[in-house]
């Protein structure tokens, strides 16, 4: 069974850093893509990034290039979303999905749990 | 950047047949998926591919495809369908997703 287990809640002040996992099981980790994916309070879905365990091969959306960093860690079966600055507007739930990705086609098969950051003075 | 439309909102009553339409310039050359998210989950996928549905989404959840809309048609639909629902699809080159705006469905 594939699953993606994100780490738990967060609670942060503005400028703080922060680094949040997702761990895949139950499929071969490293040949599929793994997306993040923001949702802010009561607003919809928005596509971060992307992050190809096999090689680290990073592609971000055009409004969150900067703004973040994705990286993944094949040995341990585990993606990563970090901020080096947080600001209180990225107060979200944060999404691990486990893609399927071609140059045709990109969808996302599983979801995890999400994360709840809360960014608050 | 590239934006996929969907309306805000769309109703109908138990039994009736919703279509929530979802619109983009690069449509005609990429794929769209369509997602379901009931308050406090996860979304869940409900058409891949244009037309594609996963193992266990009900048959009642179909997809079709016309030049630059999708169109996410929900036949019969409980009360249990009642959630946002969500487009999805890339770039023209593929780089990197985008999601519509999100649709409402309200079963009355």
């Amino acid at each position: 069974e594939v699953q993606l287990v994100q780490s738990g809640a967060e609670v942060k002040k503005p400028g703080e850093s922060l680094k949040i996992s997702c761990k895949g099981s139950g499929y071969n980790f490293a040949r599929y893509w793994i997306g993040w994916v923001r949702q802010m309070p009561g607003k919809g879905l928005e596509w971060m990034g992307i992050v190809y365990p096999g090689d680290s091969d990073t592609r971000y959306s055009p409004s969150f290039q900067g703004q973040v960093t994705i990286s993944a860690d094949r040995s341990i079966n585990t993606a990563y979303l970090q901020w080096s600055s947080l600001k209180a507007s990225d107060t979200a739930i944060y999404y691990c999905a486990r893609l399927q990705y071609t140059s045709a086609t990109n969808y996302i098969d599983y979801w995890g749990q999400g994360t709840l950051v809360n960014v608050s003075s | 950047s590239y934006e996929l439309t969907q309306p805000p909102s769309v109703s109908v009553s138990p039994g009736q047949t919703a279509r929530i339409t979802c619109s983009g310039d690069a449509l005609p050359n990429q794929y769209a998926s369509w997602y379901q998210q009931k308050p406090g989950q996860a979304p869940v996928l409900v058409i891949y591919k244009d037309t594609e549905r996963p193992s266990g989404i009900p048959e009642r959840f179909s997809g079709s495809s016309s030049g630059t809309t999708v169109t996410l048609t929900i036949t019969g639909v409980p009360a249990e369908d009642e959630a946002d629902y969500y487009c999805q699809s890339a770039d023209s080159s593929g780089t990197y997703g985008v999601f519509g705006g999100g649709t409402r469905l309200t079963v009355l």
